[in-house]
């Protein structure tokens, strides 16, 4: 599976918009975007995935560059609970599903200042 | 609710000892998944199992066992032979269907002593 690339780490204020910038400049036809949140001694929640159209769900919105090679994890009004690490993943997808395994990298650490 | 159960969430053991990790889930997920952390860093794959009695290894299988008897289970086993066990341990299952993602498992800490 390729890697994303992220920033380490981001800052944010309470209530306010936070984008969080992924770049997968070896993407495939084929090849899913998921985002997972990992709070400290927990596992990776998921957020939001997507494979060309921009998405949205009740955590937050992707957006996809029309070429594919990089997205955007948007919180709309960030809160202290959405402290974390965010991890952006490249995923092959099997057989027109989304399936496949998920590589994860370091991911990026979003601080939220009230 | 349905959900994973790891047990157990901190686990010591001495150095020559095989040590199991319980991985028991009840969301009727065909795919389950077994992912090392280490401090700092992202999530690694250790074995993935698609269905019942068939599993492969994932990026960092060397020193570890599973076995996939029954759709729930995917008990992990850290033999010996993996020299830096210590770790931060997660399972986790995927059914295609469900438009939720992966779900993980609150992990297992294990310490080598």
């Amino acid at each position: 599976d390729a890697k994303t690339t992220q920033p380490n780490s981001m800052e944010s204020n309470e209530e306010e918009p936070v984008h969080l910038p992924c770049n997968h400049s070896t993407i495939s036809g084929t090849d899913y975007i998921h985002w997972y949140r990992q709070l400290p001694s927990q596992g990776p929640e998921y957020v939001i995935h997507g494979l060309t159209s921009n998405v949205n769900n009740r955590m937050a919105s992707l957006a996809i560059a029309e070429d594919r090679k990089s997205s955007t994890l948007i919180l709309h009004r960030a809160t202290l609970r959405d402290a974390a690490v965010y991890y952006c993943i490249q995923s092959r997808g099997v057989g027109g599903t989304s399936y496949g395994k998920l590589t994860f990298g370091q991911g990026t650490i979003l601080t939220v200042h009230p | 609710d349905g959900g994973i159960t790891q047990s157990p969430k901190y686990l010591f053991r001495k150095e020559g000892q095989n040590v199991t990790l319980s991985c028991e889930q009840n969301l009727n997920h065909d795919a389950m998944y077994w992912y090392r952390q280490d401090p700092g860093q992202g999530l690694r794959l250790i074995y993935y199992s698609q269905i019942v009695n068939d599993f492969q290894k994932g990026d960092i299988a060397e020193g570890y066992s599973v076995s996939r008897e029954k759709k729930e289970s995917f008990p992990l086993t850290v033999t010996s032979a993996q020299k830096n066990p210590t770790a931060f341990y997660l399972c986790a299952t995927f059914k295609e269907r469900d438009r939720g993602g992966y779900t993980f498992g609150s992990g297992t800490r294990l310490t080598v002593v």
